[in-house]
């Protein structure tokens, strides 16, 4: 059963530090990884997508990782702003296990003025 | 387009009453998730169907939970009769792809806060 697990589970930091959140899931045979941002009481929103055959995918102050044979992934925030201040979800689909996302227990973020 | 549409976006009942929950998909996609985010469980695939059929329900808790998919455009999770542990936020997510391939990318609504009192 794939397991997806993301520390720190928290993280406060002062803004325009840069920060890295982590992923890690257990079974390395995946179609692709997803990273979210979740604001409270909203929606999920998707950041960043990265496929099995990618390394990296690059938006804006994000830059996420995937290294598969680790069964790990990141995500770099440059410059934090008050506005990143959300939590965040790490999720992979696996291949041969259908269509669904399996989510990691996200990082809650707040950034400081 | 607007996204995947959820209503309510909060609903409160009281316990032993049956509960629907609406989902409009992207228009265009053709598989569509139902999520249930608790505290204690995270996020969690009740079922997900492609091109309006269940595919897998294995997440469906109790045979209390049913949903449906009656066309592309349209589907809805009825809870019957619901509980308070049913509390909780429901997410409905649409991806274009039947076939999962690397780059399908799931969206999510806004979800339903569901509060059973």
């Amino acid at each position: 059963k794939q397991e997806v697990t993301q520390i720190p589970a928290a993280l406060s930091v002062p803004e325009g530090e840069n920060l890295v959140l982590n992923c890690s899931f257990t079974d390395s045979a995946i179609y692709n990884l997803q990273w979210f941002r979740q604001d409270p009481g909203k929606g999920l929103t998707s950041l960043l997508l990265i496929q099995s055959s990618q390394r990296e995918q690059t938006s804006g102050r994000l830059n996420a990782s995937l290294d598969k044979s680790s069964g790990r992934s990141t995500l770099y925030i440059a410059a934090s702003q008050p506005g990143d201040s959300a939590t965040y979800l790490c999720a992979v689909v696996l291949t041969g296990g259908g269509n669904k996302l399996t989510f990691g227990t996200g990082t809650q973020l707040k950034v400081e003025l | 387009d607007a996204g995947v549409i959820q209503s309510p976006r909060h609903e409160v009942t009281e316990m032993g009453q049956e509960v629907t929950l609406r989902c409009k998909p992207i228009s265009g996609h053709n598989s569509l998730f139902w999520y249930r985010q608790t505290m204690m469980r995270g996020l969690e695939l009740l079922i997900y169907f492609n091109n309006n059929v269940p595919i897998d329900d294995s997440g469906m808790p109790e045979d209390r939970f049913s949903a449906k998919m009656p066309n592309a455009s349209f589907s809805t999770l009825k809870i019957q009769p619901s509980e308070p542990r049913d509390s909780a936020v429901y997410f409905c997510a649409s991806s274009k792809s039947v076939i999962f391939r690397d780059d399908t990318e799931a969206f999510f609504g806004q979800g339903t806060r569901l509060t059973v009192v």
